[in-house]
């Protein structure tokens, strides 16, 4: 099983400022996966990052998956308090279908 | 479209009680999985199903049994409830045989044994 660390663990910001979110293990994965979730509601599939190198944009979001396929991080440009959320990640076998999911980040946009 | 249906939201156990969580999924999913989330511990999987009649442990599968008789049912039944099972359960689909498929959640049940 892949060990996978996420800092920071709690963020607070301002609407209006940048941020980046760390996603990190020892391994090498096949395949990289962002989700955020809701109170009360289950994870959302954001992006999945394949490519060592490779970037990725989702509006004001924008993931990057390392060269070596261990780290991968988000970033988020003029958060909006809509972005609060739990943000995951999430790193897939290298074969088979199981996700192992780091601990989370908990995002808070203060208006 | 449905997605991934689960019930109940929400269920309050006595110690010692069985139950049975239902998630249903109408995307022709083959892989189906439960995971459980508690504070400070993020989503650890407990058992999971490449497709039906074949099903596999996961990282926490203890008191937890499930079967996989059709494509669309993945129930997870508590054999004998304990507190340390308070928890939200969740269920997830996705495609097999691709790295880039993602998986669908279920919108949970939260679970509190007393």
């Amino acid at each position: 099983t892949q060990l996978l660390e996420q800092s920071p663990q709690f963020l607070s910001i301002q609407e209006g400022e940048n941020l980046t979110v760390y996603c990190n293990s020892s391994s090498v994965f096949s395949s990289l996966q962002w989700y955020r979730q809701e109170p009360g509601e289950g994870p959302v599939l954001l992006v999945t990052v394949v490519t060592g190198g490779e970037v990725k944009k989702l509006k004001r979001l924008t993931f990057q998956f390392g060269d070596a396929r261990k780290d991968s991080s988000l970033h988020i440009t003029a958060a909006q308090t809509g972005d609060t959320g739990l943000y995951l990640c999430a790193a897939k076998e290298t074969s088979g279908s199981r996700l192992t999911f780091g601990e989370g980040t908990q995002l808070t946009v203060n208006p | 479209n449905a997605g991934v249906t689960q019930t109940p939201k929400f269920q309050v156990l006595k110690t010692g009680q069985s139950m049975t969580l239902q998630c249903a999924q109408d995307m022709n999913h083959e892989y189906m999985s439960w995971y459980r989330q508690d504070p400070g511990m993020g989503l650890r999987l407990i058992h999971y199903s490449v497709g039906a009649g074949i099903t596999d442990q996961g990282e926490v599968p203890n008191g937890y049994n499930v079967s996989r008789s059709t494509t669309e049912d993945f129930p997870l039944r508590l054999l004998s409830a304990a507190p340390s099972q308070t928890s939200v359960y969740f269920c997830a689909s996705s495609r097999t045989g691709g790295r880039i498929y993602g998986y669908t959640f279920g919108s949970g049940t939260r679970l509190t044994v007393v």
